[in-house]
C-alpha cells in the first residue's frame, strides 16, 4: 500500500537554525498537510496546501514557518529560525481530494529537537 | 472549550474486555475520523465516517451526526492494541483535521 514518507525521522538542531522537514506524499494525492504535536499535548493543524498554494494556514503558521513543493513529488516545511517552542512532532499528511469522503494518509512524523 | 472532547482521557482494561471510547464535537463537520497512535509516534487512520457505523475486524465505530457524538468500540481486546485513539473532525474547504486529546488504552494480559 502506497506511504507518506518523512525524513529525517529526528533532527536535532540549534535555536535560531533552519530546518527543513521533508516528505514525500501518495504520488497521486492532491492535498497536503503539516500538523505539529508537542510533547504531551494533542496534535494541531498548521498548514494545507493544494495546486502549488497555500489553501488554508493556521495562526501558529506565522512568517517564520514556510512550505513548498518543489519537485512534485516532496513537500517540505522550513522553519526559518527555530524557537525551543518549536520542539516538536511534525507529521505530513496527504489525501486524494478534499471531498468528506478521501482519508487522510499520515507520515510517522518527524521528531524535531531544538537545543 | 475544545471543539473535540474524548472520554476517557486514560482507560486500563484486561485483555478479552469490551471497550468503548467516546467523542463528542461542538462544530459542524463533513466528517470523523478515528485514528490510532503507537508509542513511536505515527499515526494510522482507522475509520473515517460521516453517518452510521462502519466495522472493521474488532474495531467499530459509530457517529449520530444529531447528537454530535461518536463511540469506538473494540471487542475481545488484545494487548496489542495499547495505543492513543484519538478522535477527529474535518471539514471546510480544506478538510483540515481538527483533534482531540486522545484516549491511552492500555490492555492487560
Amino acid at each position: 500500500e502506497p506511504e507518506v514518507t518523512q525524513t529525517p525521522s529526528h533532527q536535532v538542531t540549534q535555536m535560531g537554525q533552519e530546518v527543513i522537514l521533508r516528505c514525500v506524499p501518495i504520488s497521486n494525492h492532491l492535498y497536503f498537510y503539516w500538523y505539529r504535536q508537542i510533547l504531551g499535548q494533542k496534535v494541531e493543524f498548521l498548514v494545507s496546501f493544494y495546486n502549488n498554494e497555500i489553501s488554508e494556514k493556521s495562526e501558529i503558521f506565522d512568517d517564520q514557518f514556510s512550505v513548498e513543493r518543489p519537485d512534485g513529488s516532496n513537500f517540505t516545511l522550513k522553519i526559518r529560525s527555530t524557537k525551543l517552542e518549536d520542539s516538536a512532532m511534525y507529521f505530513c499528511a496527504s489525501s486524494g481530494d478534499s471531498s468528506y469522503n478521501s482519508p487522510l494518509h499520515f507520515g510517522n512524523g518527524t521528531r524535531l529537537t531544538v537545543t | 472549550k475544545n471543539e473535540v472532547e474524548q472520554s476517557p482521557q486514560n482507560l486500563t482494561a484486561q485483555e478479552g474486555e469490551f471497550i468503548t471510547i467516546n467523542c463528542s464535537y461542538s462544530v459542524g463537520i463533513s466528517a470523523l475520523h478515528w485514528l490510532q497512535q503507537h508509542p513511536g509516534g505515527g499515526i494510522v487512520s482507522l475509520f473515517m465516517l460521516s453517518s452510521g457505523k462502519k466495522k472493521h475486524g474488532r474495531l467499530i465505530a459509530t457517529i449520530n451526526i444529531q447528537e454530535k457524538h461518536s463511540s469506538l468500540h473494540i471487542t475481545a481486546s488484545h494487548p496489542r492494541d495499547s495505543a492513543v485513539y484519538i478522535c477527529a473532525v474535518s471539514g471546510g474547504a480544506t478538510n483540515k483535521l481538527i483533534f482531540g486529546t486522545g484516549t491511552l488504552l492500555a490492555v492487560q494480559p
